[in-house]
């Protein structure tokens, strides 16, 4: 199957500086990305949505300036946890579709655990 | 809005004993439905998944689901657990715009020796 692969896959900063993260489609073209986060124990939350060459969509309550969302090419989405906080530790998934047909598999990155401290 | 249940947040079973994790799903239309598992600190895997056709989805790792409309469910069975089936497992579903999965709170999997 297709591949979908995050970097890095731990990270550990002080609180107040910026950790970007990467997700990158190794084989296939994704228009569309998606960015989860889980947090111990508990299930995927999405945060949002990354298109490719667009705005992201964000979901309700999650803050747009706080983790800013960027798809530059078709290949590569980044999310970047600004400014982050101990409670920003968690670990964050992406995923990409194939093409743009919704009957197809969502593949995951293997995830980021970021530890803020 | 679409939700999905996972009604079992724990679940033991010995190994070689048969598995069943439910799933129930709210959605206006018909759904796409997937299983993942996860194991610690990794991210993924897909099980199976059910678009249309026969309600009996066979998937890899021996597991296998079926959708019952009846009861908006997409319970995952395995005939025998092995021990390195101990992971978490989660039910999602998709909407029909395709831009959205909604997972289940997960069903975290022991195995007893």
């Amino acid at each position: 199957g297709a591949v979908v692969s995050q970097h890095p896959s731990w990270v550990i900063c002080k609180s107040g500086t910026s950790v970007k993260i990467e997700c990158r489609s190794l084989d296939f073209q994704a228009t569309t990305m998606f960015w989860y986060r889980q947090f111990p124990k508990q299930s995927l939350m999405l945060m949002a949505t990354s298109n490719e060459g667009s705005k992201a969509t964000y979901e309700q309550g999650v803050e747009k300036d706080k983790f800013l969302i960027n798809h530059a090419s078709l290949t590569l989405s980044t999310l970047t946890v600004t400014s982050a906080h101990p409670e920003d530790s968690s670990f964050y998934i992406c995923s990409a579709r194939l093409g743009g047909n919704k009957n197809t598999e969502a593949f995951f990155g293997q995830g980021t655990r970021l530890t803020v401290v | 809005a679409q939700s999905v249940t996972q009604p079992d947040i724990h679940i033991t079973v010995s190994e070689g004993a048969s598995l069943e994790l439910r799933c129930n799903y709210s959605y206006g239309a018909t759904p796409y439905l997937f299983w993942y598992v996860q194991s610690p600190g990794q991210g993924l895997q897909l099980l199976l998944k059910y678009f249309s056709g026969d309600t009996l989805v066979q998937g890899i790792k021996g597991f296998e689901a079926e959708f019952k409309r009846s009861q908006s469910s997409f319970n995952l069975r395995k005939p025998s657990v092995h021990w390195s089936d101990a992971a978490e497992y989660f039910c999602a579903v998709l909407n029909n715009a395709g831009n959205m999965l909604t997972f289940g709170g997960g069903t975290r999997l022991m195995v007893k020796p």
